[in-house]
């Protein structure tokens, strides 16, 4: 299985919900990313987890929440977001840290909708 | 900020030509990779180049690295209309890097007309 899974592929929502996203990998992979990309813009890194540990927040404003429940999951809870958090999401995973370095292995992305 | 910036931003050839893409970048780098992306869709590994190697092959890719002038370059021979898509080349920063940190570059969007 070299699959990474994300749900839900569209998610359209208001300033005031609360939602979301999911990412699944049983690949055996021990490092997790969140990834924004907007139109035509390339994927600009959000979060990393290693081991279940958040390692990397990119000064991620705090309506976006991550959550790394096991090695195989990772979600990223949102909150009062606003419409320029539209966007492509996409989650990644990666082998654990080895020398010459790692691959990422991407979903097929949630696109968000903030109305 | 931008690691990496392609050269061209949008390439545009005929079916069976050559597709040549370039990235640059700024920093000292323990590998530089590239990716595709379908319209709308997730990235897919391409292929990886270490700091140490000039040259990589995989198929009808072909991919070199320069570190002297800080750039590679993406060769996709005998285009087929399948290869339209938008590529960016990623670095994996050097030893004062946070090591998970893979940073895209601008991307080329490439167009093959059959």
């Amino acid at each position: 299985d070299t699959e990474v899974t994300q749900t839900p592929k569209h998610l359209v929502m208001g300033m005031t919900n609360k939602k979301s996203l999911k990412c699944e990998q049983h690949m055996g992979h021990r490092a997790m990313y969140w990834y924004k990309q907007k139109a035509k813009k390339p994927p600009e890194l959000m979060f990393v987890y290693s081991y279940e540990k958040l390692s990397i927040n990119e000064s991620v404003p705090s309506r976006f929440s991550p959550e790394c429940p096991n090695s195989s999951l990772l979600n990223l809870h949102l909150h009062a977001l606003q419409p320029e958090d539209s966007a492509l999401y996409l989650c990644a995973s990666s082998p654990s840290r080895r020398t010459g370095g790692r691959e990422l292995f991407f979903g097929e992305g949630s696109r968000l909708t903030v109305l | 900020s931008q690691q990496g910036e392609e050269d061209p931003q949008a390439l545009s050839i005929q079916e069976g030509e050559n597709a040549t893409m370039n990235c640059s970048y700024k920093t000292s780098i323990n590998n530089l990779q590239w990716y595709r992306q379908n319209s709308g869709r997730g990235l897919v590994h391409l292929i990886l180049i270490r700091s140490n190697e000039r040259e990589k092959h995989s198929g009808r890719l072909r991919v070199t690295l320069d570190t002297s002038k800080k750039s590679s370059s993406l060769l996709i021979t005998a285009s087929r209309a399948a290869d339209t898509a938008s590529y960016f080349c990623a670095t994996e920063g050097g030893s004062n890097f946070g090591n998970e940190k893979l940073t895209f570059g601008t991307g080329t969007r490439l167009t093959i007309i059959p």
